[in-house]
């Protein structure tokens, strides 16, 4: 069965930071692309991040709207992928999801900015 | 970055109807678009991938079509399961972008 699992959310003030871890199990994941994709409050979906597998160099790519702060990275020992989140802002507010953008998605995990 | 506009922002039919949704990206995304339905609560699922590839396990009355800019998901005869949200999703050049979506109803 496959398994994403995302957890490191929770309540945050602005200008804090964050870290998201997200498990895998039950695929395959040293070959899986892998994304952060965001739901705001308003139920928009934004794509957030993603990081390719090693024979693509691990190449990541980043939303304008979190470049610079937000970092994506995995460890593939551990079939696990990361977003590490600073210099968080109010509209960071979102339930993020953990996917491989085709097959497989996380429950997702709530992140608050807020003072 | 590509705009995707979807429309209508909200559809209401009757159980049976045939439904179209639509999908229009500010560039050629080369047919790379996903449709993803999200029921309340729920993560994503995908439904169709490069415009017109069944995902397995959905079922036959929802189909994919189009190229170049404009793009469709159709349901051949509505079911009230159907009852969700779909969003259009092009992976044709970063930064990735989602469409806004359309809220399917039952009338």
């Amino acid at each position: 069965e496959v398994q994403l699992v995302e957890t490191g959310g929770g309540l945050v003030q602005p200008g804090k930071s964050l870290k998201l871890t997200c498990a895998t199990s039950g695929f395959t994941f040293s070959n899986a692309w892998m994304h952060w994709v965001r739901q705001s409050p308003e139920k928009q979906l934004e794509w957030v991040a993603q990081i390719k597998a090693k024979s693509n160099n691990y190449a990541t790519y980043y939303a304008e709207s979190v470049k610079g702060r937000f970092t994506i990275s995995r460890d593939d020992s551990k079939s696990s992928v990361y977003l590490q989140m600073n210099s968080l802002k109010e509209e960071d507010t979102a339930i993020y999801y953990c996917t491989t953008v085709a097959d497989y998605w996380g429950q997702g995990v709530m992140v608050t900015v807020s003072s | 970055d590509i705009q995707m506009t979807q429309s209508p922002s909200v559809l209401s039919a009757s159980v049976g109807d045939r439904v179209t949704l639509n999908c229009k990206a500010s560039q050629n995304i080369n047919k790379y678009l996903n449709w993803y339905q999200q029921k309340l609560g729920e993560a994503p699922k995908l439904l169709i991938y490069n415009t017109n590839n069944l995902q397995t396990g959905i079922p036959s009355r929802f189909s994919g079509s189009g190229s170049g800019t404009d793009y469709t998901l159709t349901i051949s005869s509505l079911q009230p399961e159907d009852v969700a949200t779909y969003f259009c999703f092009q992976h044709n050049s970063w930064p990735l972008t989602f469409g806004s979506g359309t809220k399917l109803e039952i009338k």
